[in-house]
């Protein structure tokens, strides 16, 4: 089975950009993995950031974008805010069975 | 909107098969292109993905829960469902229902299973 790798931690401070990536043990992620970003805070039911590498949901804050960077899926936050102190999870399809990174968890400080 | 809401028997013993349900309200589950969907999380821990079966019957696994897991549909309940057979405390974990094809964008609130010993 495939195995999808995220950063385990990140911080970023208010104001700030960072990138989270996720990437496949099978190779450079592409398109055809139509990556998918969601957050989760503390007991909360995650939602969906990102779908199909770059696709926004109408909640999805304009601060937040979805990419392919160096072979990996990518997820940029620009202008961090508090509110954005989450962890964050991609999901990677492979030929219909999907898989999911173990997740970053994204301080805002 | 549509909406989904899990249930489940909450506590079940190991060994034993546990069956969830995910009730579908202000929509057909039967119409529109979606793949609807089991996710799982156990406690303090990531997010993983279990099943999703399609309207026309088609269905995809997750390969390391094959073959203890099967997802069924029942489009005259409005609902789709899963069992888990052979449980085992490493199946302890917060179970959800979603719908995909526009980007997950409907979950449920999630029931708990929780395996006993």
């Amino acid at each position: 089975q495939a195995v999808v790798t995220q950063e385990p931690s990140l911080t970023v401070s208010p104001g700030g950009t960072i990138t989270l990536t996720c990437d496949s043990n099978t190779g450079a992620v592409t398109s055809g993995h139509y990556p998918y970003w969601f957050q989760q805070k503390p007991g909360q039911v995650p939602r969906t950031l990102i779908y199909d590498t770059r696709t926004k949901h109408s909640w999805t804050p304009a601060r937040f974008s979805g990419s392919l960077l160096g072979g990996k899926a990518a997820l940029t936050l620009s202008g961090a805010q508090p509110e954005d102190e989450a962890d964050y999870y991609c999901l990677l399809s492979y030929g219909g069975v999907k898989v999911f990174g173990g997740g970053t968890k994204l301080t805002v400080l | 909107q549509v909406q989904l809401q899990e249930s489940g028997p909450g506590l079940v013993e190991a060994s034993q098969t546990v069956s969830l349900t995910c009730a579908v309200s202000g929509g057909s589950i039967s119409s529109g292109n979606y793949w609807w969907t089991w996710i799982r999380q156990h406690p303090g821990k990531g997010l993983e993905w279990i099943a999703y079966i399609h309207y026309s019957g088609s269905t995809y696994y997750n390969p390391s829960l094959r073959s203890r897991v099967t997802i069924s549909m029942d489009t005259s309940k409005n609902q789709f469902s899963l069992k888990l057979n052979s449980v085992t405390a490493a199946d302890t974990a917060l179970y959800y229902c979603a719908r995909d094809n526009s980007g997950l964008d409907v979950w449920g609130q999630g029931t708990t299973v929780t395996v006993s010993s």
